[in-house]
């Protein structure tokens, strides 16, 4: 079954806007990391968090995770149409695991 | 950064045939590699785990004679269908890293383009 579940399924903004994606999980994890993928594309990734971080930045990217709620969050900041793409977060399981479970995604969506 | 390389990008071959997937490393040695299945908007399933030598691990309910998974050298793992059905039809990711356990020590993980197989 799936770790993460992501949402929104889908986010239509503005070029210039904000976008904030979340990412819920269900067991214990050892990081968290954030993909992005363009359509019909693999993925690039992003940012990993680790369970003992709460928050982290790179570039226009701001990730925040708690794990009291076994959740977390992507936001894009000054959003670019360049940025349409779909968003997954997945999780690295605790006690050595070397499964990387994937969320449902979000598709994003920035318009000009 | 590093290059995961896949061939073909896109491929349809035609029912009960068998089609081969490449996943190269361009430019670092890859302990282990990755095979995903991937429906259309939906999220990356791990078929299967493999390092450099050894058998791939297959995820439960992935049939291993179905989806041969080798990995002879530290640049290249394959994927083969076998016995291909439309069913089998989806986008088929790959991904490397230097790490035998890049998913615990939190080291990067590169993917490759991926391949869309269409049986017909």
């Amino acid at each position: 079954s799936q770790q993460g579940e992501e949402d929104p399924q889908a986010l239509s903004i503005q070029e210039g806007e904000n976008a904030t994606m979340n990412c819920s999980y269900k067991t214990s994890i050892n990081n968290l990391q954030w993909y992005r993928q363009n359509s019909g594309r693999g993925l690039v990734h992003l940012i990993l968090i680790r369970s003992n971080e709460r928050e982290k930045h790179s570039g226009r990217l701001r990730v925040t995770l708690d794990t009291s709620k076994k959740s977390s969050s992507l936001l894009i900041t000054a959003s670019r149409a360049a940025d349409t793409a779909s968003y997954f977060c997945a999780t690295g399981p605790t006690g050595g695991g070397n499964k990387l479970t994937f969320g449902t995604g979000t598709q994003l969506k920035v318009e000009l | 950064g590093a290059v995961v390389s896949q061939h073909p990008s896109r491929v349809i071959c035609k029912s009960g045939t068998s089609v081969k997937i490449e996943c190269r490393s361009l430019d670092f040695q890859a302990t282990t590699m990755f095979w995903y299945r991937q429906f259309p908007k939906q999220s990356l399933m791990l078929m299967a785990t493999s390092n450099e030598g050894s058998k791939a691990t297959y995820e439960q309910g992935v049939e291993k004679d179905k989806f041969l998974i080798n990995h002879a050298s530290l640049t290249l793992s394959t994927l083969t269908v076998t016995s291909a059905h439309p069913e089998d039809s989806s986008f088929y990711i790959c991904s490397a890293s230097r790490d035998r356990h890049p998913v615990s020590s939190g080291n990067t993980i590169y993917f490759g383009e991926g391949s869309w197989l269409t049986v017909v």
